[in-house]
């Protein structure tokens, strides 16, 4: 069945190390993104991807990378510089200009300790 | 800006009733959707509904339907008879045409007590 992974579904990292959360789709979606959630809040949008190699920052960008050398696959790493990292990460999906196609990942959970 | 309101942060029905959750968006664009999603403790976001700006009907998806009041900018979602699987949170989210980014509100907790 086509969807997106993300992995790992919990992660526990020390302050001051970067860390990679994956994500992965078997969609051919054109489209994906990254957000953020903090309890109390809603969604956040940290980086998003139209196409292959490009990608745009979004409204919490800071702290955060990303790169899109496969259609499939959007990795985000929470960098040092992410001042409170701990939080819930979601990955999606859309095909380009069809917003009713938005699928979600199950999310990642990141504790830094 | 866009922005998206929801002012109720935790709301209570009683199992098979009718329960309304309340959305109210802020946008210039004239072409943009309206989205309700549900997300259970495990954290998926799972698509309930979906109406655009120019529908005229309101959107209905079996026992859920989307009040949309297009000159009051407001897209209350409602729930018939709740069940117990309905207690999670709720969020209303719009994206505009261009781009597909979307515009989250902060959610709302619905439990439904037996």
């Amino acid at each position: 069945d086509g969807g997106i992974t993300q992995s790992p579904k919990y992660l526990f990292r020390k302050e001051g190390q970067n860390v990679t959360l994956s994500c992965e789709q078997n969609l051919n979606h054109d489209a994906m993104y990254w957000y953020r959630q903090d309890p109390g809040q809603g969604l956040r949008l940290i980086y998003y991807s139209q196409i292959v190699n490009d990608f745009q920052k979004g409204d919490i960008a800071e702290g955060y990378s990303v790169s899109r050398e496969k259609k499939e696959s959007f990795p985000l790493t929470v960098t040092s510089a992410q001042k409170n990292p701990t939080a819930f990460y979601l990955c999606a999906s859309s095909p380009q200009g069809y917003a009713y196609g938005y699928t979600f990942g199950s999310g990642t959970r990141l504790t830094v300790v | 800006a866009q922005k998206i309101t929801q002012t109720q942060p935790g709301m209570f029905v009683q199992e098979k009733e009718a329960v309304t959750l309340d959305c109210t968006y802020d946008t210039s664009d004239q072409s943009y959707g309206l989205f309700w999603y549900k997300q259970p403790s495990s954290g998926e976001m799972i698509f309930l509904i979906y109406q655009g700006s120019y529908d005229e009907q309101n959107a209905t998806e079996g026992r859920y339907s989307l009040n949309f009041q297009k000159a009051r900018k407001s897209a209350n979602l409602v729930i018939s008879a709740s069940q117990l699987g309905d207690s999670a949170m709720y969020f209303c989210a719009m994206i505009r045409v261009t781009g597909n980014q979307f515009y989250f509100g902060t959610g709302t907790s619905l439990t439904v007590i037996p």
